[in-house]
């Protein structure tokens, strides 16, 4: 069974102080590892697509990274409105009957204060 | 904006009853998606349709049921609501089934509660 596992659960951040978010994840095959933002009562709302391990993307202050066990999501001179849950998700690539599904990580709760 | 609608925003019934939630996808998509979100179990897909048929099932009640119709929107039947089907129900869609890129987009949701 794919498992993720986000940490830690909530991060407090200053304004400007640099922080990186960690998903751990098990699956059979990866074909995509996803990052979302998500703000309180919204729909997620896609960041990036990791493929294969050493495989880097960046957006504004966000950049997330991708081992064969690990994502990490870095967070250059946060600023308050970067305040969300980020979640990450993985999308298994072997055969089956779920080929298309997300899997969730309970996400991590980040707070930037000015 | 995803471009996925949903509809209705919110929902509030008793339980016993049975709703209908329902979502557009974005222009061109193929798939559809649907996902529970509690507070406890955070999102969790329950079935997957393309191009009007179904997919992939995950752990979705016996009491719920989806149909993608000739239209490409997506219905979602809740039916026998109990308190603990209280929850956000999202819609999500991409383009195609199989391509690599396959990027899921999501609606804004629907809040249901269940008293």
């Amino acid at each position: 069974e794919d498992q993720v596992t986000q940490s830690p659960e909530a991060l407090r951040l200053q304004e400007g102080e640099s922080s990186s978010l960690n998903c751990s994840y098990t699956v059979s095959g990866l074909r995509g590892l996803f990052w979302y933002r998500q703000d309180p009562g919204k729909g997620p709302e896609f960041l990036f697509t990791l493929y294969s391990a050493g495989e880097e993307k960046e957006k504004e202050r966000l950049k997330a990274t991708l081992t064969k066990k690990e994502s990490f999501l870095h967070i250059t001179a946060p600023k308050p409105e970067d305040s969300a849950t980020y979640l990450c998700a993985v999308q298994a690539g072997a055969g089956g009957t779920s080929y298309g599904k997300l899997t969730f990580g309970q996400g991590t709760i980040l707070t930037v204060h000015p | 904006d995803s471009g996925v609608t949903q509809t209705p925003k919110h929902l509030i019934t008793a339980t016993g009853q049975r709703v209908t939630l329902r979502c557009s996808p974005r222009s061109g998509d193929l798939s559809v998606y649907w996902y529970q979100q509690s507070l406890d179990q955070g999102l969790q897909f329950l079935i997957q349709y393309y191009n009007g048929e179904e997919r992939a099932k995950g752990n979705i009640l016996e009491r719920f049921s989806a149909q993608q119709f000739p239209d490409l929107h997506s219905e979602l039947n809740l039916s026998s609501l109990e308190l603990g089907d209280s929850a956000l129900y999202f819609c999500a869609s991409s383009v195609t089934f199989s391509a690599s890129t396959d990027t899921q987009y999501f609606g804004p949701g629907t809040r249901l509660t269940v008293l």
